[in-house]
């Protein structure tokens, strides 16, 4: 079945980059997603990607998709404090496919950023 | 305001004990799903519903149950069958299966002693 591994932790400084790692096993995912859960709550969409794009850019947020390597990224720029939480990724299925319509997360990256 | 609510945040049960844990939606989302939180875990899918009346077992459904008799509810019940119900227990729409973003509820966290 399918797969998406993660570190579990990143600690970086207030004012660094941020980069999250994502690893998946499901060639034909359509989309690939990161999530961020902060304590006690539910999942926010941070941004997602199409498997036939390479780089996405959104505000602090670059994603950044090796499809041959199966491999995804989360780049966040001038971390903040504000951005400690845990990041999930995810994998959804092709169309047509017995995956469809399901994601697959990864354990989540729990970063946490110092003052 | 729009959103997904799910209710009680904590919940406390007995083993032995079944448990119906709530989630609301007034987005007009057709696609609803639950999935279970473990620590150091991804989520994982129990069941979801495409549509009114229709629902699908995800990839641990066993020792639960769900019922889907309205567009805006989706009821999970926790059985005794479960063996270890203990998690935070997440609700999510979209606007149908094929829409590439689900929206979560704030979760509801079960302790079963």
């Amino acid at each position: 079945g399918e797969d998406v591994e993660q570190s579990l932790f990143l600690s970086v400084r207030e004012g660094d980059s941020s980069v999250i790692n994502c690893t998946y096993t499901d060639s034909s995912s359509t989309y690939l997603y990161w999530y961020k859960q902060e304590p006690g709550a539910g999942l926010q969409l941070l941004t997602y990607i199409f498997s036939n794009m390479d780089m996405k850019q959104d505000q602090r947020l670059t994603v950044l998709l090796n499809k041959k390597d199966k491999h995804l990224s989360l780049r966040i720029a001038d971390t903040q404090t504000g951005d400690s939480a845990i990041y999930f990724c995810a994998e959804g299925g092709e169309a047509g496919g017995t995956s469809y319509g399901k994601l697959t997360f990864g354990q989540g990256t729990i970063l946490t950023v110092h003052p | 305001d729009g959103g997904i609510t799910q209710s009680p945040k904590y919940l406390f049960r007995k083993e032995g004990q079944n448990v119906t844990l709530s989630c609301e939606q007034n987005l007009n989302h057709d696609a609803m799903y639950w999935y279970r939180q473990d620590p150091g875990q991804g989520l994982r899918l129990i069941y979801y519903s495409q549509i009114v009346n229709d629902f699908q077992k995800g990839d641990i459904a066993e020792g639960y149950s769900v019922s889907r008799e309205k567009k805006e509810s989706f009821p999970l019940t926790v059985t005794s069958a479960q063996k270890n119900p203990t998690a935070f227990y997440l609700c999510a729409s979209s606007l149908d299966v094929v829409a590439y973003e689900q929206y979560f509820g704030p979760g509801t966290r079960l302790t079963v002693t």
